[in-house]
């Protein structure tokens, strides 16, 4: 069965570094999303990218933030400037068209000290 | 603001039994749910969804009802496995183009044998 693979497992960066989480979503989806999770916490929504642009996008998501689709199999979320309150999960998700159900993959574990 | 929120933060149940995890949404435009099912370590795997056209969805050993009246989301799950051990979030679509997740804060639930 397809699946969304995301890659590093974990990193660890210090703070102010840029860090690059990588995501390849399911092969024909073409919507895509990132979210994070706290440890403890809920799921929560930072953008969404289709046709090669950002449809929506959190106020999570500030000018630190940006995702890109590099080619036609990997979207990427790039954190210019890292902080210690980045640390969490980062999960992308894809969704086929005219199908609500996102797809999630195993998550990008990012600790920033 | 608008906010999906869950009543139990953890329920524990007998191999065997039945288990109800409820949520409560607060925003009357939403018009998808979707339940998640959160293993230790991995990300949200979809379980089951249901439109606001609906109160009531089956699926294997899953039903999801929906009371719109009260704003009320549940999950029961039947013959609860160990394997069923797991975080659940119920999620509501934002209702913006982008088919953005509101997820809650997560229910655990713990099954023994």
């Amino acid at each position: 069965e397809p699946e969304v693979t995301q890659t590093p497992s974990h990193q660890v960066t210090q703070m102010g570094q840029e860090v690059i989480l990588r995501c390849v979503p399911i092969s024909n989806h073409l919507y895509f999303y990132w979210y994070r999770q706290i440890l403890g916490q809920k799921v929560e929504f930072l953008v969404s990218f289709y046709n090669n642009e950002i449809s929506e996008k959190s106020e999570i998501f500030d000018d630190q933030f940006s995702v890109e689709r590099p080619d036609g199999s990997n979207f990427t979320l790039k954190i210019r400037s890292t902080k210690l309150e980045d640390s969490a999960m980062y999960f992308c998700a894809s969704r086929d068209s005219g199908i609500e159900e996102q797809y999630f993959g195993p998550g990008t574990r990012l600790t920033v000290t | 603001g608008e906010s999906v929120g869950l009543h139990l933060p953890t329920l524990s149940v007998q191999e065997g039994d039945n288990s109800i995890i409820n949520c409560a949404y607060s925003n009357s435009a939403s018009d998808y749910f979707i339940w998640y099912k959160q293993e230790s370590g991995k990300g949200p795997q979809f379980i089951i969804d249901i439109r606001s056209n609906m109160d009531k969805r089956q699926g294997q050993r899953v039903t999801v009802l929906l009371n719109k009246t009260v704003k009320h989301l549940s999950l029961q799950i039947a013959a609860t496995q160990p394997g069923d051990s797991a975080v659940y979030f119920c999620a509501e679509n934002m209702g913006n183009s982008g088919y953005a997740l509101n997820f809650g804060k997560g229910t655990s639930l713990l099954v023994t044998p």
